[in-house]
């Protein structure tokens, strides 16, 4: 069981818009601005989309945008796109002696 | 451009201990923090360990506390983790990605990744 709470899939139609949460607690989540999101393919490393809940690294399109609400952070993509197809994951820094807690992964399908 | 290249995929033992490695170039070594993180087969990924590049400082996940071991090599850029009393259950890709603060906790680069099968 991951300590961070997200969906197991979402799906949307390209040119759509999806969301994806992030659940966890006061320890980790809501407690720290350390909010990442990964984007995982099939048989690949995962690759850094969003940093310290809403920013993103250079080369990642402005496509992808994070936020937080409380212990909920969360990851938008607009306009689906075909190549968006994979695994995500969140993570955050967490005071408990785990350091760094993962979600358990969202797939994305886009229909 | 920023690289990171792990050691060869190992088949190991229950009971024994594996020693990965990961090759940094395309930047400054000592001036990052690098994690381990790693992947079940069908899983999610679970963070094990840091080591401060610069001053060899580690911390490891609870979880890990005690059969894993992070070190760093600065004359040849490459960072090591080492588990110990291998059991089926740490069958996974291991794979090394860097930290561009080390206390911001994100990491902006991954290796390939090592897979590590422990069967008997």
């Amino acid at each position: 069981q991951s300590a961070l709470t997200q969906p197991a899939s979402v799906s949307g139609s390209p040119g759509q818009s999806i969301t994806i949460s992030c659940t966890g607690t006061s320890s980790d989540v809501g407690g720290y601005n350390y909010v990442s999101w990964y984007q995982q393919h099939p048989g690949k490393a995962p690759e850094l989309m969003i940093y310290e809940v809403s920013n993103r690294p250079s080369g990642v399109s402005d496509r992808f945008s994070g936020s937080k609400s409380g212990n909920t952070a969360s990851l938008t993509i607009s306009g689906l796109q075909a190549e968006d197809e994979a695994d995500y994951y969140c993570s955050s820094y967490t005071s408990s002696s785990t350091h760094v807690v993962f979600g358990g992964g969202t797939r994305l399908t886009v229909l | 451009q920023v690289q990171l290249v792990h050691s060869g995929a190992e088949v190991k033992k229950p009971g024994a201990s594996v020693k990965v490695s990961c090759k940094a170039s395309g930047y400054t070594f000592t001036k990052y923090a690098m994690h381990w993180v790693r992947q079940a087969p069908g899983q999610g990924l679970e963070w094990m360990g840091w080591i401060n590049a610069a001053s060899g400082n580690t911390k490891y996940s609870q979880r890990f506390q005690g059969r894993v071991t992070i070190t760093r090599d600065t004359s040849a850029n490459t960072v090591y983790m080492e588990l110990s009393s291998l059991r089926s259950e740490d069958s996974a890709v291991y794979y090394c990605a860097r930290d561009p603060y080390g206390y911001k906790f994100y990491f902006d680069f991954w290796g390939q990744g090592t897979l590590v099968t422990v069967s008997s």
